[in-house]
């Protein structure tokens, strides 16, 4: 099945700072999507983008269906960033998401 | 803005005991999911659900698990007999181009 690898695993931040969290995937796709986890365990939908760039706010994501990777840029952090970054794919078989392993951030003030 | 609702928001239950978690999706979505985490690991897939039928499963959706949505809008897990390996948190979610997660139950089972 399809692999989906978020790097990095960790990342500590002063507030302020910028960062930029990658996510390869091993196949086609026809669906990605990035949630951040809130320390209460909700996953909050940030993009829907298979392709692309899309921007909210103080974040913005670039998806390179081609060469299967996808970004996403958190600029000016704040400490409400803190949290797991969660990227996740719909394989062309359709359906089901495949998550990866996550991006734990950190942001100090 | 439409939201999954999910309830209960914590469940604790003895080992050996059926769970039922309940979801409310998006009305006028058609698929519809259930993940689970274990604490501290990643989202992974348990079952879909589409037109009153599973259209997939998982390997860790066993005999254990069975899903159903009995009135047109509440969506249902039923855990029959609970492991201890079943405390994780559950979501659920439904589709319009996009998933749409609800805030999750959290299952402990002692």
């Amino acid at each position: 099945g399809i692999q989906v690898e978020q790097s990095p695993p960790d990342l500590i931040l002063q507030e302020g700072a910028n960062s930029t969290l990658r996510c390869n995937f091993s196949d086609s796709v026809n669906n990605l999507q990035w949630f951040h986890q809130n320390p209460w365990g909700q996953l909050i939908n940030l993009f829907y983008i298979p392709s692309g760039t899309k921007q909210n706010g103080r974040l913005s994501a670039t998806t390179v269906a081609t060469e299967r990777y996808s970004l996403l840029y958190i600029s000016s952090s704040q400490t409400t960033d803190s949290g797991v970054y969660f990227c996740a794919v719909e394989g062309n078989q359709g359906g089901k998401l495949i998550f990866g392993q996550g991006t734990e951030l950190s942001v100090k003030p | 803005e439409p939201e999954v609702t999910q309830t209960p928001s914590h469940q604790v239950t003895q080992m050996g005991q059926e769970v039922i978690l309940r979801c409310v999706p998006i009305s006028n979505h058609l698929y519809f999911y259930w993940y689970r985490q274990i604490l501290g690991q990643k989202v992974e897939f348990l079952v879909s659900f589409y037109n009153n039928e599973i259209s997939e499963k998982s390997e860790i959706f066993d005999d254990q698990f069975s899903v159903e949505r009995p009135d047109g809008s509440n969506f249902t897990l039923k855990i029959r007999s609970t492991k201890l390996e079943d405390s994780a948190m559950y979501f659920c979610a439904s589709v319009k181009y996009e998933q749409y997660f609800g805030p999750g139950t959290r299952l402990t089972v002692t």
